[in-house]
């Protein structure tokens, strides 16, 4: 159980163009979706979390109208990198977290997205 | 804000061997996970840990959560190929937002 996808795992897209992400929870109804990229041979960084039905909460440094987060329901939230530019170029990753009642719940990550923008 | 040391960084060993590996964070934390991560993948969750002085196994794995709540340790037995890969550990603080924090990662490459 627990199994997270993503959708595209990697797309090429031209400098100036958007590009959306969607992250599905398969089995599972995810309250919380988070979103991370990861740079080569580093450790993920949390860019944003989203509750179902609410505003995302962007961190530090993430530009909110740059990187739109839209979880609109229970299983699917989607990051758009609006107007990309070579350096968006990353591996992004989202997860979720199961809102099993009463039990510990634990993230779980997607397959991850590799976005090249040339 | 809270960080977590990773180490070793990266480890080169011999297919048999042990591997051991550990976080320590500048402050307490709630729950700490071990993740793996394969090249081009997200993270596979291997070990949660709730309690301190917890000792838990998944097959070869095992990981401690330290007394103090400011440290965890993953230790796999008997190292086989397909144990390449990056793992990270992550701490869970329930007070401070339930976010995780991520250690830095250790690569672990195994030669057969």
């Amino acid at each position: 159980g627990a199994v997270v996808s993503q959708h595209p795992s990697r797309v090429i897209c031209k400098s100036g163009t958007s590009v959306k992400i969607e992250c599905r929870s398969l089995d599972f109804q995810a309250t919380t979706m988070f979103w991370y990229r990861q740079f080569p041979k580093q450790s993920l960084m949390l860019m944003a979390t989203s509750n179902e039905g609410s505003k995302a909460t962007y961190e530090q440094g993430v530009e909110k109208d740059k990187f739109l987060i839209n979880h609109a329901s229970l299983t699917l939230s989607t990051l758009t990198v609006t107007s990309a530019h070579p350096e968006d170029s990353s591996f992004y990753i989202c997860s979720a977290r199961d809102r099993t009642g009463g039990a510990p719940y634990e993230q779980y990550f997607g397959p991850g997205t590799r976005l090249t923008v040339t | 804000g809270q960080q977590l040391n990773q180490s070793p960084q990266s480890m080169f060993i011999q297919e048999g061997e042990d591997v051991s590996m550990n976080c320590t964070s500048s402050s307490i934390f709630n729950t700490w996970l071990w993740y793996k991560q394969e090249p081009g993948e997200g993270p596979v969750l291997l070990i949660a840990l709730y309690k301190a002085g917890e000792l838990t196994s998944n097959g070869r794995l095992t990981a401690q959560f330290g007394i103090t709540r400011k440290d965890s340790f993953l230790n796999i037995s008997a190292s086989i190929p397909s144990d390449v890969g990056i793992y990270f550990c992550a701490g869970r603080n329930n007070n401070a937002g339930n976010m995780l924090t991520f250690g830095g990662g250790t690569r672990l490459m195994v030669k057969p």
